[in-house]
C-alpha cells in the first residue's frame, strides 16, 4: 500500500496562474482532508469530503476550489493564484469522521506564489 | 473562538527528560492529539487522550485534564531524532482537528 500520495511535491507559480493539486489514497477512506501549513500557525482546514462526489468548506476555504469525482482522489484547485497561498498544503484521509485518530497524512506540496 | 497554546520552541539535552505543555479552548472536545512532525516532512500521530489522566506509550506520555483544558507531552530519555516539532490538536464537537501552531523541540548533545 502506498498510503497517501501527493502530486506534485514542489511547485512555483506566477499570481494569476491556475494549478490542481492531487491527493490520492489506496486504503479505501471515505474521509479526506486539504490542510496548509504556515509558519508559526497550526494546520488549517480547507476543505474536507465525507464521501465521493461530496465536498464541504474547512476554516480558510476561500480562493480553492475541490473536487472528489472518485473516492480515491481529491484534488485541490487554485484558480487565480496569489502570494498569499504561498504554503506547504498537506492532504489526509480516515476512514470515517470518528476514526480522527488514524488520520494519515500525505507528504505535502510545497507552493510558492510569485 | 477556538484557540490553542504551546510554546513556540524549548530545548533540551540528550538523555534528560522534557514536558510540552498545550491548553486549548474549543467548541466541544472529542479528544487531543499529539502529532509529531520531523522537518519537511507529514506530521504522524503519537497519541490520543479522551478521559482524564496519563497514557504511557514508551519513552512518550500524554496527559489530560479536561477541567483545566490542558494537556502535555512528556518524553524521557531523549534522543537526538526526538528533534522535531510536535503539534497538539483537539478535535471539537464536530469532530474536526483544531490544531497548535507547534513546538520546536531541540536536542542538543
Amino acid at each position: 500500500n502506498a498510503g497517501v500520495t501527493q502530486t506534485p511535491k514542489f511547485r512555483v507559480l506566477k499570481t494569476g496562474q491556475s494549478m490542481t493539486l492531487l491527493c490520492a489514497q489506496d486504503m479505501n477512506h471515505e474521509y479526506m482532508y486539504w490542510y496548509r501549513q504556515d509558519p508559526g500557525m497550526g494546520l488549517r482546514l480547507i476543505h474536507y469530503s465525507v464521501g465521493e462526489g461530496t465536498t464541504a468548506k474547512g476554516e480558510v476555504p476561500d480562493g480553492y476550489n475541490v473536487s472528489r469525482l472518485k473516492k480515491q482522489n481529491f484534488l485541490l484547485g487554485l484558480e487565480s493564484a496569489a502570494p498569499s497561498q504561498t504554503s506547504v498544503y498537506f492532504c489526509a484521509s480516515t476512514p470515517g469522521r470518528r476514526d480522527i485518530d488514524t488520520q494519515y497524512f500525505g507528504p505535502g506540496t510545497r507552493l510558492t506564489v510569485l | 473562538g477556538q484557540n490553542i497554546d504551546q510554546p513556540t520552541e524549548m530545548t533540551a539535552t540528550e538523555g534528560a527528560i522534557v514536558q510540552i505543555n498545550c491548553t486549548y479552548q474549543t467548541s466541544g472536545f472529542n479528544g487531543l492529539f499529539w502529532y509529531q512532525q520531523h522537518a519537511g516532512e507529514a506530521p504522524t500521530f503519537l497519541s490520543y487522550n479522551v478521559l482524564d489522566g496519563l497514557e504511557e506509550k514508551g519513552r512518550f506520555s500524554s496527559f489530560l485534564s479536561r477541567s483545566k483544558g490542558y494537556s502535555y507531552l512528556l518524553l524521557k530519555e531523549l534522543q537526538m531524532k526526538d528533534s522535531a516539532s510536535y503539534l497538539c490538536a483537539v478535535a471539537d464537537s464536530n469532530y474536526q482537528l483544531i490544531w497548535g501552531a507547534g513546538t520546536k523541540l531541540i536536542i542538543k548533545p
